[in-house]
């Protein structure tokens, strides 16, 4: 089945400490992009890839950095973690601008 | 500031009859309006959208209604199933080079058998 898959899909590290997640689709679509949900509350688009094009959010922490080396990955990096970043991170795709976006099933990535 | 609301965090409903889940939204360029399905530890699941150039869309059991004066959304589902009890979140979005949702914080249906 074409889908989302996000790795892994739960991630411990140190405060302070580097962290990738990674998101791989079979869809082929060419939008990609990464939301951060915390707990009851509405997942919040951190950036997204219009094929190459990368679009930051404008209140986006610098901390967080994305790489999409080809169509199908996109890895959301993230340079310093602190405890605020724990949060279930999503990857979502669409197909263009004027189709839904499908996700996957999210990283929660809990800081030490 | 929420541009996209959702003001009830659950709502109980029981089987067979109707769930009426509702969204509000405060910017008036929204023109393309979703509803997402999520279940514990998955992702969120698309179910249904609109367009502003409607005021209502079916598929099946699932109905979105959109009031633009009233900038009020909802979704009606009948009738409610168990396997219907989720997290049901509202987005939306307006046009430009890639659909960035802006989405409400979630209603949670339970559906009682």
């Amino acid at each position: 089945d074409a889908m989302v898959i996000q790795n892994p899909r739960y991630q411990v590290t140190q405060f302070g400490k580097p962290v990738t997640l990674s998101c791989s689709q079979t869809l082929n679509h060419n939008v990609m992009y990464w939301y951060q949900q915390k707990s009851s509350q509405a997942p919040k688009l951190l950036f997204h890839y219009y094929d190459k094009d990368f679009n930051n959010e404008a209140d986006t922490p610098d901390n967080f950095q994305s790489r999409r080396p080809n169509t199908s990955f996109c890895f959301l990096d993230i340079r310093s973690p602190g405890l605020g970043d724990a949060a279930m991170y999503l990857c979502a795709t669409s197909r263009g601008a004027n189709q839904p976006q499908h996700f996957g099933d999210g990283t929660r990535l809990s800081i030490l | 500031d929420q541009q996209v609301k959702q003001n009830s965090p659950s709502l109980s409903v029981q089987e067979g009859r109707i769930s009426i889940l509702n969204c509000d939204y405060t910017n008036s360029m929204f023109d393309y309006f979703l509803w997402y399905k999520k279940y514990p530890a998955e992702g969120p699941t698309f179910l249904i959208s609109i367009s502003s150039i409607k005021d209502k869309n079916e598929d099946g059991r699932f109905t979105v209604f959109l009031n633009k004066s009233a900038k009020h959304l909802s979704l009606h589902i009948v009738p409610s199933q168990p396997g219907d009890s989720a997290v049901y979140f509202c987005a939306a979005t307006r046009s430009g080079s890639a659909r960035q949702l802006t989405f409400g914080s979630g209603t949670q249906l339970t559906v009682l058998p």
